[in-house]
């Protein structure tokens, strides 16, 4: 199956900073989703993206689905961007989405 | 705005009870997804449905049967609940395979 790696793990930063969110994926994708998990386990959809670039306030994504990546982008970083993020992928040979371990950030004030 | 939502949040049942699940989303999507979230083994799919009555296993089937009677309800049925599928469940919907799909907010479910 394919497989998607997101990095860094782990991020810490204070509240202002600017973060890039990584994640690589092994196989050609039709579908490809960008998910901030809140305290409460509740996935919230940030961004639909397969290819190309969307911005969304203060997050913006892209994804060059030729060289297998993608990338999430969280500016001017407040408390409440704490969570786990999680990329997924939907490719040919699967069901449902398939998730990385996600980036887990906490923002401090 | 896509609306998924999901019968409870917190749910606690013995060892043996039969559990339902439900899951409704307002949007008249066809794919409908049932996930369970466990701490080092991430998101894993249970059972899909891509129409009413249709249903197809996903990569964790065993323990879990699902219902489709209607296309805006997916019940998840635990036939006699043990305690190693205490878990997070968590429903999507989706309009086709490779369109957006949409979580609902979760069930924490603890079998003791």
């Amino acid at each position: 199956g394919i497989q998607v790696e997101q990095s860094p793990p782990d991020l810490i930063l204070q509240e202002g900073a600017n973060s890039t969110l990584r994640c690589n994926f092994s196989d050609s994708v039709n579908n490809l989703q960008w998910f901030h998990q809140n305290p409460w386990g509740q996935l919230i959809n940030l961004f639909y993206i397969p290819s190309g670039t969307k911005q969304n306030g203060r997050l913006s994504a892209t994804t060059v689905a030729t060289e297998r990546y993608s990338l999430l982008y969280i500016s001017s970083s407040q408390t409440t961007d704490s969570g786990v993020y999680f990329c997924a992928v939907k490719y040919g040979g699967a069901d449902g989405l398939t998730f990385g371990k996600g980036t887990h950030l906490i923002i401090q004030p | 705005d896509v609306k998924v939502t999901q019968s409870s949040r917190y749910l606690v049942k013995r060892t043996g009870e039969k559990v339902f699940l439900e899951c409704v989303q307002d949007m008249d999507h066809e794919n409908m997804f049932w996930y369970r979230q466990d701490p080092g083994l991430g998101l894993r799919l249970i059972y899909f449905s891509y129409d009413v009555k249709m249903k197809e296993k996903g990569d964790i089937p065993e323990g879990y049967s699902v219902s489709r009677e209607k296309k805006e309800r997916f019940s998840l049925i635990l036939e006699s609940a043990s305690t190693n599928q205490t878990s997070m469940y968590l429903c999507t919907s989706g309009r086709g395979f490779s369109y957006e799909q949409y979580f609902g907010p979760g069930t924490r479910l603890t079998v003791t």
